[in-house]
């Protein structure tokens, strides 16, 4: 089944302790793309990739990190988690090269919460 | 600062009744277009989307959407809701290498 998977789906953790969300996506899309959705602001892009090793910033890439050292992942890093990082993450993949002129694929979502 | 703009945050209608949302965007030039739906507890999928052509564009589930150039919108439209609608709807517009999505509307359909 064509799918866009994260882990973990829900986690708690606590401020400084540095965690990585895992998202992998097995259509052989080109484009990834991380999201948070906060009550009241919708999603927000925090960084996308457009290619293996090529990432770039979206609108709140503070405090965040990504990599994509293989076409299928694209996992999200958060070296030192605040408070403020308490929301609900999606990854998305998209067949061309950008979230702008294709659709999107969005995983399941994990729910970050960090105390 | 580009944006876009839906203006409804929570919209309640009962069964049967005609939706409009609306979305505005403040892109200059040539944008696409996109409606999201996030059904409760799943993911986000695509409802319609707009590159060219026909602006009147039809999606999945009887939802359709009209591009007005003029008036920088992509309102969202059903003739007649069902309680299955109830999701939050974004709207989302893609230009260059960015996508932005409005704040989304929470519908509610009694039953």
């Amino acid at each position: 089944e064509a799918q866009v998977t994260q882990n973990p789906r829900y986690l708690i953790t606590v401020t400084g302790k540095k965690l990585t969300v895992t998202c992998s996506q097995n259509m052989n899309h080109e484009y990834m793309s991380w999201y948070r959705q906060d009550p009241g602001l919708g999603l927000r892009q925090i960084y996308y990739s457009m290619n293996v090793e090529v990432t770039d910033k979206g609108d709140v890439p503070e405090g965040y990190k990504v990599s994509r050292k293989e076409k299928r992942n694209f996992p999200l890093i958060l070296e030192s988690p605040s408070p403020n990082q308490t929301s609900l993450y999606f990854c998305a993949s998209t067949p061309a090269a950008g979230a702008s002129t294709d659709t999107q694929y969005f995983g399941p979502g994990t729910r970050l919460t960090v105390l | 600062a580009q944006s876009v703009s839906q203006h409804n945050h929570h919209v309640i209608l009962s069964e049967a009744a005609s939706l409009e949302l609306g979305c505005n965007y403040s892109y200059g030039g040539t944008v696409n277009l996109f409606w999201y739906v996030q059904y409760p507890g799943q993911h986000l999928q695509l409802l319609l989307k707009y590159f060219s052509g026909d602006p009147l564009v039809k999606g999945i589930k009887g939802f359709e959407a009209e591009f007005i150039k003029s008036k920088f919108s992509f309102n969202l439209r059903k003739p007649s809701v069902q309680w299955s609608d109830t999701a939050e709807y974004f709207c989302a517009v893609g230009r260059d290498d960015k996508i932005i999505f409005g704040k989304g509307t929470r519908l509610h359909i009694l039953p």
